[in-house]
């Protein structure tokens, strides 16, 4: 199975800083078509996950610009530019190219 | 707008079994591949289970493949997950999702103890 390892696994943030979370995948999420199977979803205190990020860096409709999407290969990253109170939970990349699909183990996002 | 709802978590002994259902609307649900993912109580998310848009083909977690059966009923909106041989592991919120897990449900509990 593919191994998706997150950093860190808990991150304090200040309102209004930025943040930043890491991804780390065992196997290349590059596909055939050229395209990066690399998802982030947020997962906010009591609720269902949501996806927040498709293929590496295309933000889903009505998500805000402050977040961002990078990376390449097996490196990915999580940007937020200015965190905001409702940004709280946990984060999460997933891979969707190898079967079985695998999740990071969650990064948890609190407020200092 | 995609409402996903699922139904037929509960307590169930170590052994027994239990059917989830998730009534999906909003969108063209044959034309879409479904998944179950769990969560245990404080713990991250778990892929377990998906079936192409028409079911000819599924895939399972490890965890569960021999135990776990996915399926769907396109003339009624539906996907199910039929859970035999439960074992107190098993225990969890199980979402299903559509395909690429754009969007979820609200998840329904399932606890296995005895």
């Amino acid at each position: 199975d593919v191994l998706m390892t997150q950093s860190p696994l808990s991150l304090p943030v200040t309102l209004g800083q930025p943040a930043s979370i890491s991804c780390r995948s065992s196997q290349s999420l590059v596909y055939s078509d050229g395209d990066t199977y690399l998802d982030w979803l947020h997962q906010g205190p009591g609720q269902s996950p949501r996806r927040l990020i498709y293929k590496l860096s295309n933000r889903d409709s009505g998500v805000p610009d402050r977040f961002s999407g990078s990376g390449s290969g097996t490196d990915f990253t999580l940007n937020i530019s200015r965190v905001e109170a409702e940004d709280v939970g946990v984060y999460y990349c997933k891979q969707g190219i190898h079967w079985p699909w695998t999740f990071g183990q969650g990064t948890k996002v609190e407020i200092k | 707008q995609v409402q996903l709802v699922e139904s037929g978590g509960g307590l169930v002994q170590p052994g027994g079994s239990l059917r989830l259902s998730c009534a999906a609307s909003g969108f063209n649900f044959n034309g879409f591949g479904m998944h179950w993912v769990r969560q245990a109580p404080g713990k991250g998310l778990e892929w377990v289970a998906f079936t192409r848009y028409d079911g000819s083909n599924e895939f399972y977690a490890k965890s569960v493949k021999g135990r776990f059966t996915i399926s769907r009923d396109n003339s009624k909106n539906t996907l199910f997950l039929q859970m035999d041989r439960l074992r107190a592991d098993d225990t969890a919120i199980y979402y299903c999702a559509k395909t690429p897990l754009d969007y979820w449900g609200q998840g329904t509990q399932v606890t296995v103890s005895s």
